[in-house]
């Protein structure tokens, strides 16, 4: 069965330090998504993607984050100035084509961050 | 406003016994989807339930029911004969359409399900 996959699984950073987060989405799946999940809380929605542009973006999804399909198969998440609070669970999703279930996104595992 | 409500921040149960875990949510959208999911100690989402907004049948899987009531805006998920293997965070999500015609999830703050052996 088809799953999204994210790699790293555990990062650790500096304080200040660019981080990048890479997703690989299901394959023709057409939606994409960033959420974070600081430890002990709940799962909060960052940016969608969609026709190479972000479709929208939460109040937290300020200057320093930054999305990119490079290559059509990957979704990177990128942090250019990592702070302390930083530090969460960072899951992609994705979302398939139109009339499949788009409202039912696909998560992966997760990118466990801490920053230091 | 766009809210799901988790009000149950842990539960204890002993093996083998029945929980319910209880999910409100709020929207003005007439169609949206509810999700269950299962977070384990590992971290990952685990999927375990989708339900449209046009669809109040209960749902029953196993050891897992829902019981969907759009009158009182409410998603519950019951285990039956609990096992340790429940043990977990679990989370009730919203789905509606954004503003720019995608759709975003948002979740309830989770409840922490303690099984006991």
């Amino acid at each position: 069965e088809p799953e999204v996959t994210q790699t790293p699984s555990h990062q650790v950073t500096q304080m200040g330090q660019e981080v990048i987060l890479r997703c690989v989405p299901i394959s023709n799946h057409l939606y994409f998504y960033w959420y974070r999940q600081i430890l002990g809380q709940k799962v909060e929605f960052l940016v969608s993607f969609y026709n190479n542009e972000i479709s929208e973006k939460s109040e937290i999804f300020d200057d320093q984050f930054s999305v990119e399909r490079p290559d059509g198969s990957n979704f990177t998440l990128k942090i250019r100035s990592t702070k302390l609070e930083d530090s969460a669970m960072y899951f992609c999703a994705s979302a398939g084509t139109s009339g499949e279930f788009v409202e039912t996104q696909y998560f992966g595992p997760g990118t466990r961050l801490l920053v230091l | 406003a766009q809210k799901v409500t988790q009000a149950q921040t842990e539960i204890s149960v002993v093996e083998k016994e029945d929980v319910t875990l209880d999910c409100v949510y709020e929207t003005r959208d007439t169609t949206y989807y509810l999700f269950w999911y299962k977070q384990p100690p590992s971290g990952e989402l685990v999927f375990l339930i989708r339900r449209n907004s046009f669809d109040e049948q209960n749902e029953i899987s196993g050891r897992y029911s829902w019981n969907f009531q759009k009158s009182t805006s409410s998603f519950n998920f019951t285990i039956t004969a609990s096992q340790v293997v429940d043990s977990a965070v679990y989370f009730c999500a919203l789905s509606v359409v954004s503003t720019s015609g995608t759709y975003k999830y948002i979740f309830g703050t989770g409840t922490r399900l303690k099984v006991l052996a």
